[in-house]
């Protein structure tokens, strides 16, 4: 069974430049969630994508956004960077049959890609 | 969406159990209670959940309170590598996506 995975692991960047983080979900794995963990803090739910499309958005502004592929893949872009953006971002993904409501409830969560913004 | 409260720390001593508690007053009755675990900088592990039965898997124990107000989490004995930050978290639905909202968690540390 393959695990999350995600790329890069760490990257650094300066304020105003654009990010794309890409995740690989696990295999039987339909949606994917992306959530953000400053320091200190737990993660913060930025959106998830359930076949291809955005279903779900947390408190983030519009230069966050994404994209799931066909193989269940995702990205997170993120524009116009800054200083406060510096985080591990965190891949999770899930298999759910919406809109009926029955998951398995489990997330499975990759390493991270600890984004740092100078 | 239902919000979680958890002691910010606490110690264990290793080979006892480590009671975590957690409080979800303004639960929902078809939400669930979900435990994860992270720990340094890694990505928060699945632990366990439940709706308002005791539930047990080989890592942990839950024990969710009859009016669901609040929970335990049980680890039986705990070991130095459970050592983590430990999340309870109300699973809501939100037109049509589950939210998993995390709080700060509880900093559990395990003493030899």
């Amino acid at each position: 069974e393959t695990g999350v995975t995600q790329s890069p692991t760490h990257l650094i960047k300066t304020r105003g430049q654009q990010v794309t983080l890409r995740c690989s979900s696990q295999s039987g794995h339909n949606t994917v969630s992306w959530y953000q963990q400053a320091l200190g803090q737990g993660p913060q739910f930025i959106f998830q994508y359930y076949r291809e499309e955005e279903n779900g958005r947390g408190n983030f502004p519009p230069r966050f956004s994404g994209l799931q592929f066909p193989n269940y893949s995702s990205e997170l872009n993120v524009n116009a960077l800054e200083l406060d953006d510096s985080a591990l971002y965190l891949c999770a993904s899930s298999f759910d049959r919406l809109p009926s409501g029955t998951n398995t409830g489990e997330l499975f969560f990759g390493e991270g890609s600890r984004l740092t913004v100078l | 969406d239902a919000k979680t409260t958890q002691p910010t720390s606490m110690d264990c001593a290793e080979g006892r159990a480590a009671n975590l508690p957690c409080n979800h007053s303004t639960i929902s009755g078809n939400e669930y209670v979900y435990w994860y675990r992270q720990i340094h900088s890694q990505g928060p592990q699945y632990i366990i959940h439940g709706l308002k039965n005791n539930e047990t898997n080989e890592m942990a124990s839950l024990i969710i309170t009859e009016d669901r107000k609040s929970s335990t989490l049980i680890l039986p004995h705990a070991t130095l590598r459970d050592t983590a930050v430990y999340y309870c978290i109300v699973r809501g639905r939100t037109s049509g996506t589950y939210k998993y909202i995390f709080g700060t968690g509880t900093r559990l540390k395990v003493l030899a």
